[in-house]
């Protein structure tokens, strides 16, 4: 059974807090490992989509790192905004054509 | 628009009563994709399409749910006889091309309700 987990289920910060959330994934037949923003009443969205050990990807204040060998990912936000409240989920990929597995997501508040 | 797009939104069903989802994936996409997302979970895999082709049907619950995509455009979900435990969101989702770097992009989602 392929498990992808992601830790922490929920999270409460203040305005310009940095945060970080992960998310585990089998280490074995690794193919991609996909993070999305999910905001309430909207469609997921697309932030990276990572293929390499050690890869490293940033969009503005957000950035994430990737090591496919112990089969952990990082999220992290730097001086979180209000809008940044949302779902972040990540996914992981095991085959070029298949479907995408997706941890629980970690919910994110960010009180101004 | 120029994103995935999903009808209806909101679906209520009466217990029994047969149901279908729609997904209209951007133009020209050869990957169409259904997930599953119950209440407190992340979304879960139910089929998957390539043109017209399903690939994989693997994450189908039962023999209730059903899924076409005729023309290798439009793909609908298909329902019969709904049960309580099938309420959840529903997400479509299409890529570009195959190949797990391939970005997919995702509908707003149908939330079905059965009562």
């Amino acid at each position: 059974i392929l498990n992808v987990e992601q830790s922490p289920q929920s999270l409460h910060v203040q305005e310009g807090d940095s945060t970080n959330f992960t998310c585990s994934f089998p280490s074995s037949n690794f193919y991609a490992l996909h993070w999305y923003r999910w905001e309430t009443a909207k469609s997921p969205e697309a932030l990276f989509v990572m293929t390499l050990n050690g890869d490293e990807k940033k969009k503005g204040r957000i950035s994430a790192t990737l090591n496919t060998k112990e089969g952990y990912s990082y999220l992290y936000i730097k001086g979180s905004q209000p809008e940044d409240s949302a779902t972040y989920l990540c996914a992981f990929r095991y085959n070029q054509g298949g479907k995408l597995i997706f941890g629980q997501g970690t919910e994110l508040s960010v009180k101004p | 628009g120029a994103g995935v797009s999903q009808s209806p939104r909101y679906k209520v069903a009466k217990r029994g009563q047969d149901v279908a989802l729609r997904c209209d994936p951007i133009s020209g996409h050869v990957s169409l994709f259904w997930y599953q997302q119950a209440l407190g979970q992340g979304p879960e895999f139910l089929t998957y399409f390539q043109n017209e082709a399903q690939l994989d049907k693997s994450g189908l619950p039962s023999d209730r749910f059903f899924a076409e995509r005729p023309e290798g455009s439009v793909s609908t979900l298909k329902i019969q006889r709904t049960q309580q435990e099938d309420s959840a969101v529903y997400l479509c989702a299409s890529s570009l091309r195959t190949g797990g770097d391939t970005e997919a992009f995702f509908g707003q989602g149908t939330r079905l309700t059965v009562v």
